[in-house]
């Protein structure tokens, strides 16, 4: 059974920090990788899609990257700012999403 | 804005009371799916459709649940008497399912059983 654990659970920074967010899963048979932002009340927005044969994305100040052989993904935030601010959750692909519980990330300004 | 939208929004009901979403999906995606999201923690996987067929469904789905894609469209999800631990986010979302099968999420309702 896939298992997927977010650490940390919550984290508080400084604006201006490089950051990084940690997903690890129990099984490497998965197809895609997704990081998701979510916003207090609201639904999922998806940040980053990581093909399991690929092996990292980036998309403006993000980067995600996926090593199967280990089970971990990161995603990395570059100077982080105060809008930043949300949970951010990682999600394994195999017909169905598997979510972790998710990293709650403040920025302060 | 993904382009899935939810109905509605919010929904307060008493414990017993049946209640019923909706989900409209990104016009082009033949996959629909539903999760439940509670305080704190990730989306669990409740069930999925592939155009009118339901393909998979969760243990968490029990018998007072039942979800239904009639035309390959929109779908619904429908709580029989309701808990108060069925108090949670109701989450759709929507995919294509040749390529990446990325999967664009709606705003979600947010239940509450009194």
């Amino acid at each position: 059974k896939q298992e997927v654990t977010q650490i940390p659970a919550a984290l508080s920074v400084p604006e201006g920090e490089n950051l990084v967010l940690n997903c690890s899963f129990t099984d490497s048979a998965i197809y895609n990788l997704q990081w998701f932002r979510q916003d207090p009340g609201k639904g999922l927005t998806s940040l980053l899609l990581i093909q399991s044969s690929q092996r990292e994305q980036t998309s403006g100040r993000l980067n995600a990257s996926l090593d199967k052989s280990s089970g971990r993904s990161t995603l990395y935030i570059a100077a982080s700012q105060p809008g930043d601010s949300a949970t951010y959750l990682c999600a394994l692909e195999g017909g169905k999403l598997i979510f972790g519980q998710g990293t709650e990330l403040s920025v302060k300004p | 804005d993904t382009g899935v939208s939810q109905d509605p929004r919010h929904k307060i009901t008493k414990r017993g009371q049946n209640v019923t979403f909706r989900c409209d999906p990104i016009s082009e995606h033949n996959r629909l799916y539903w999760y439940r999201q509670t305080l704190g923690q990730g989306p669990e996987f409740l069930t999925y459709f592939q155009n009118e067929a339901q393909l998979e469904k969760s243990r968490l789905l029990s018998d007072r649940f039942s979800a239904e894609r009639p035309k390959g469209s929109f779908s619904t999800l429908e709580i029989q008497r309701t808990e108060q631990g069925d108090s949670a986010m109701y989450l759709c979302a929507s995919s294509f399912s040749q390529g990446e099968n990325e999967q664009y999420f709606g705003p979600g309702t947010r239940l509450t059983v009194t």
